[in-house]
């Protein structure tokens, strides 16, 4: 079936450096994708969006950068804090569907 | 900044019995939904609600799922009769719209324990 899905279960990055979390899916109908953010305990939190019409977008710190071509989608987050710790989805909604699809999540561990 | 509210945190409960969900969605939001997570699991979709009816749902939502807006404010989810594969969190969300880029925002979700 169609599936969202993360390239790496977990990411260590030391304080300071930036971070990359891919993310492939298999959709192509898929016109609009979302990253979430996933703290501990807590409920999914909305990151950056982005578009199928475009190829990059960028918020504060951090970046989505979406390959159609190869299906690939990647947050890239600058000057990576402890807070940033936290399990990151990749997430896609499609033609017109109000359901979003979430990815397996990518646990990213930030080393002070 | 408005949130998703919900309550309980954490509900254990006995095979079989019933349980009610429930979730105080953002006041000017007119979407709703429900998605789980079972633990170490991805994310699901289990049900959107908008003007009182269901207008979408995944497999998961089967019979022994429903969902009410009980009053102006409150929106639940229930399980009739709860299964040991029911044990999951439960995330409820809100949206202005149903329009992709009206975000979809999150409650912090109820941790349920079928024993």
């Amino acid at each position: 079936g169609e599936s969202v899905g993360l390239h790496l279960p977990t990411l260590s990055v030391q304080e300071g450096d930036n971070s990359i979390i891919n993310c492939a899916y298999s959709n192509s109908a898929s016109d609009y994708f979302i990253w979430y953010k996933q703290e501990s305990g807590k409920g999914p939190q909305f990151i950056i969006d982005i578009r199928s019409n475009m190829d990059k977008r960028q918020g504060q710190r951090v970046t989505v950068l979406l390959n159609k071509t190869v299906k690939h989608l990647s947050l890239q987050i600058a000057a990576t804090q402890p807070g940033d710790s936290a399990v990151y989805f990749c997430a896609e909604r499609s033609g017109g569907y109000q359901k979003v699809t979430f990815g397996t999540g990518t646990k990213l561990q930030v080393i002070p | 900044e408005p949130e998703v509210t919900q309550t309980p945190s954490h509900q254990v409960t006995q095979m079989g019995q019933e349980v009610i969900l429930r979730c105080v969605p953002i006041s000017n939001h007119l979407y709703f939904y429900w998605y789980r997570q079972i633990l170490g699991q991805k994310v699901e979709f289990l049900v959107s609600f908008y003007n009182n009816e269901i207008s979408e749902k995944s497999e998961i939502f089967d019979d022994q799922f429903s969902v009410e807006r009980p009053d102006g404010s409150n929106f639940t989810l229930k399980i009739r009769s709860t299964k040991l594969e029911d044990s999951a969190m439960y995330f409820c969300a809100s949206s202005v719209s149903r329009q992709p880029t009206d975000t979809q925002y999150f409650g912090p979700g109820t941790r349920l324990t079928v024993l």
